[in-house]
């Protein structure tokens, strides 16, 4: 069984660009989550997907981060315009089941994002 | 606020010696804790998941405890090899959200 993938693995972009990050979960897993590490940091909670529906987005850091989930399947975070601060470790995680026993969260490798 | 903190920041230890990772949380209200491995360029991998009501889980050569009242957690490697060597995360999911919240982590080095 395929774990979460997450694509790119590594981008370098330049102030001002658009960078968009893919996220396949594990098959069958409806719920989808976005975290961030940034240098230095603890991996921070971005937002939660149930299917296709932003369950929280409380961890967005502003307007510049759009995620989606269109059809409930793989997500995509697109950063525009980004900014020397968005740079650290974008990770996409999946879980099967919302707050039940067992609810192991699975991570993907990351998608290493540098902004110069 | 939940705060998750893991002491310490960087552990040295040579081959064979058994050692304990801590991580303390603020709010004692949580839904589960959970320790993950992170290798260095990848991604989190879950090595154990105690929910609440539970007091600890081993798996392999791994024990973790929880005193929710307390708010900490032990992560104990017994019989630690180079293979070991990563950095090792506590996160905990609150009462209230389904969010983890990571503690910055505690980077092991096991030498040969």
């Amino acid at each position: 069984e395929a774990g979460v993938t997450q694509f790119p693995s590594h981008s370098v972009i330049e102030k001002g660009q658009t960078v968009t990050l893919r996220c396949d979960p594990i098959s069958g897993h409806d719920n989808l989550y976005w975290y961030r590490r940034v240098m230095g940091k603890e991996i921070k909670f971005l937002l939660h997907f149930v299917k296709e529906s932003k369950q929280d987005e409380s961890g967005m850091p502003n307007n510049r981060f759009l995620a989606e989930r269109t059809g409930g399947t793989y997500s995509t975070l697109k950063v525009q315009p980004a900014e020397l601060e968005d740079s650290g470790v974008y990770f996409c995680a999946s879980s099967q089941v919302f707050r039940s026993s067992g609810n192991t969260i699975y991570f993907g490798e990351g998608s290493w994002l540098t902004v110069v | 606020k939940q705060e998750v903190t893991q002491i310490p920041a960087a552990l040295s230890v040579p081959e064979g010696e058994n050692l304990v990772l801590n991580c303390s949380f603020t709010d004692s209200a949580i839904y589960n804790l959970q320790w993950f491995r992170q290798d260095p360029g990848k991604g989190l991998t879950s090595l154990l998941l105690i929910q609440s009501s539970q007091r600890e889980q081993t798996s392999g050569r791994l024990n973790a405890s929880l005193d929710k009242s307390s708010g900490r957690s032990t992560l104990y490697i017994a019989a630690s090899q180079p293979g070991d060597s990563a950095t090792y995360l506590c996160a905990v999911i609150s009462g209230a959200t389904n969010k983890l919240i990571f503690g910055t982590g505690t980077l092991l080095a096991v030498q040969p």
